[in-house]
């Protein structure tokens, strides 16, 4: 079956530490996003990669960092510098170009708390 | 910059009840407009999109009409269900801005039977 794959579903970590949250997918994607939700709140946009080996900030970048090694997968370090990491965070892929029709298909979700 | 406006929830209906939830936009270029759903402690699903002026995306009984001159791409149901209880979330994309999509903030709607 093709899809995307969050792992861990449910992650703890401890003030200070950094984490890294996993995104593999087998859709062959161009593009792989990263998202934030915060409770009632809609998505924000973390990272974004159209191709391996290059990425962009999004809205809110601070205090996270990505790789794009390999067309499949999309990992987020969220750093200690984050200031308020904990949130439920998501992972997206899309194919590239069509003028901007394009549908992104979301994973699972990783919810971080910070302990 | 890109913007979405979606009516704030939670809604809260009786079954076979008619769903009305409004999103407006502003976008800097022509964009696509899409309606995703997220069901409670999961990622979200695609539920329709229109690419151009007076298109209509439909899916599941859900229909959303893409109207320019209002800028706005209502989601409409005749008859909800039990199951349609979820978050809806409107969004838009624009080529210009590398496909990236800006989400409104969700509408929570709540069926009851």
């Amino acid at each position: 079956d093709g899809g995307i794959t969050q792992s861990p579903k449910y992650l703890f970590r401890k003030e200070g530490q950094n984490v890294t949250l996993s995104c593999e997918q087998n859709l062959n994607h161009d593009a792989m996003y990263w998202y934030r939700q915060d409770p009632g709140q809609g998505l924000r946009l973390i990272y974004y990669s159209q191709i391996v080996n290059d990425f962009q900030k999004g809205d809110i970048a601070e205090g996270y960092s990505v790789s794009r090694e390999k067309k499949e997968s999309f990992p987020l370090t969220v750093t200690s510098a984050q200031k308020n990491p904990t949130a439920f965070y998501l992972c997206a892929s899309s194919i590239v170009g069509q003028g901007g029709h394009n549908e992104q298909f979301f994973g699972p979700g990783t919810r971080l708390t910070v302990l | 910059g890109d913007s979405v406006t979606q009516m704030e929830g939670p809604v809260t209906l009786s079954e076979e009840a008619f769903l009305t939830i409004n999103c407006t936009y502003t976008a800097t270029g022509y964009p696509s407009l899409f309606w995703y759903v997220q069901y409670p402690g999961e990622g979200l699903q695609l539920l329709l999109k229109a690419t151009k002026a007076d298109d209509k995306g439909s899916n599941k009984g859900f229909e959303a009409t893409y109207r320019k001159e209002t800028t706005s791409f209502h989601l409409e149901k005749g008859s909800v269900q039990v199951s349609d209880s979820a978050v809806y979330f409107c969004a838009l994309s624009v080529v210009a801005a590398g496909n990236k999509l800006t989400f409104g903030g969700g509408t929570r709607v709540l069926v009851k039977p």
